[in-house]
């Protein structure tokens, strides 16, 4: 199976929250990220989160991370169109070369 | 702007052939990886340099090839394409190993066909 999974789609309503959900399999992982993917640009970091820490919050943005389950998530609080783009989950485990998911396409609906 | 500069943005070529994809890395940052992306693999990890020296590698044909030059912008060498190897070729550079929370910088990629 793949090292991190993820759905490959999500479509909410323009000022609902959205949750977007990542397992991953190497316990190891120091950093665990959250990129996003903008139509024909390249990927940019949009937070991450320490193995030690539970939850991390950025304005809208909230990180919850289980490490029994090896579960990551992703909450965008009040979505806007601006959201859609493609997210993607990373580990690095004890190699620090980010293995991604396939990414979860995010699609605001006004 | 990433800061990473990839050429060229789009390549159309045929099977059998060989390009070469540039990257030149943020300033500053010695490490440079390349990741394929397409639609049934996901973003898959090729190869990574450090500082001219190869560090790691991932899936990586043995069809492709890299190196990372002494000003430190790298380049991809794909021979003997199959049309299999149509894909966005990202490449991504960071400050190297144990560099603060190791977030890569992505340029925004090379799209190459095969025809």
């Amino acid at each position: 199976g793949e090292d991190v999974e993820q759905s490959l789609f999500l479509s909410v309503r323009e000022g609902d929250s959205s949750v977007i959900n990542c397992t991953y399999t190497d316990s190891s992982s120091t950093y665990l990220y959250w990129y996003k993917q903008e139509p024909g640009a390249g990927l940019q970091l949009l937070t991450y989160i320490f193995s030690n820490m539970d939850m991390k919050q950025d304005q809208r943005l909230t990180v919850l991370l289980n490490k029994k389950d090896k579960h990551l998530s992703l909450r965008i609080a009040d979505t806007q169109t601006g959201d859609s783009a493609i997210y993607f989950c990373a580990e690095t485990g004890g190699s620090y070369i980010p293995t991604f998911g396939r990414g979860t396409s995010l699609i605001v609906h006004p | 702007d990433s800061g990473v500069t990839q050429t060229p943005k789009h390549l159309i070529t045929a099977t059998g052939q060989r390009v070469t994809l540039r990257c030149s890395p943020r300033s500053g940052d010695l490490s440079v990886y390349w990741y394929q992306q397409s639609l049934d693999q996901g973003l898959q990890f090729l190869i990574q340099y450090y500082n001219g020296e190869e560090r790691a590698k991932g899936n990586i044909l043995e069809r492709f090839s890299a190196q990372q030059f002494p000003d430190l912008h790298s380049e991809l060498n794909l021979s003997s394409l199959e049309l299999g190897d149509s894909a966005l070729y990202f490449c991504a550079s960071s400050g190297g190993e144990g560099s603060g929370t190791g977030e890569l910088f992505f340029g925004e990629g090379s799209r190459l066909t095969v025809l």
